[in-house]
């Protein structure tokens, strides 16, 4: 079947530190991949998406590149800010037929202290 | 501005109550989902509509129920026979149904406490 496993948080970090969270998925066909971030009391909000191998999602200094031979998503920024203070989500949409069913990872909690 | 909307964002209950959480959309949206958020877990999704009129369940339909009689609208009621109602919901959709990698969009959530 299909599935998202995440690191584990909280993730700690100070300000301007590199960041990965570290994303593998399990599944069937080709599917997209995505990450969507939660702020405090919020729903959650596409961060970026990679739909082939290889393809190198980037929005707002995150960046996460689909590799298909670690079946791996990991999202990486080179400096986080306070404002960063999140959770984060890494997801997959099946393929063809899976009618935009996203399959989500337990998500990931960052915080950035100043 | 274009966007989901989903009322109350707080809603509080007795046990034994059925309740209805409001989404609307104005995007234009043919599909739209309702998720269920737990700490510490994903999301997990309980029913989703492609067209109006039709609506399948998801991986956790128990104690719920959803109607689709206009597009822009998709009401979530968690009726008493949900074991464990208390959690974050939210409604997502997204443009065109089948396409396999169009991203979902999010309301804000209701945050629903059954005591």
């Amino acid at each position: 079947g299909n599935s998202v496993t995440q690191m584990e948080g909280p993730v700690t970090l100070s300000e301007e530190a590199f960041l990965t969270i570290n994303c593998t998925y399990t599944a069937t066909g080709y599917p997209s991949l995505f990450w969507y971030v939660q702020y405090p009391g919020e729903g959650l909000q596409l961060l970026l998406k990679a739909t082939k191998a290889d393809d190198k999602g980037s929005n707002k200094g995150f960046e996460a590149t689909y590799r298909k031979e670690t079946t791996s998503f990991h999202l990486e920024k080179g400096s986080v800010q306070v404002s960063d203070s999140a959770v984060y989500f890494c997801a997959l949409m099946p393929g063809a037929g899976g009618y935009n069913k996203l399959i989500f990872g337990a998500g990931t909690r960052l915080a950035v202290h100043p | 501005d274009g966007g989901i909307t989903q009322s109350p964002k707080y809603l509080f209950r007795k046990e034994g109550q059925n309740v209805t959480l409001s989404c609307e959309q104005n995007l234009n949206h043919d599909a739209m989902y309702w998720y269920r958020q737990d700490p510490g877990q994903g999301l997990r999704l309980i029913y989703y509509s492609q067209i109006v009129n039709d609506f399948q369940k998801g991986d956790i339909a128990e104690g719920y129920s959803v109607s689709r009689e206009k597009k822009e609208s998709f009401p979530l009621t968690v009726t008493s026979a949900q074991k464990n109602p208390t959690a974050f919901y939210l409604c997502a959709s997204t443009p065109v149904s089948g396409l396999f990698n169009s991203p979902l969009h999010f309301g804000n959530g209701t945050r629903l406490t059954v005591t």
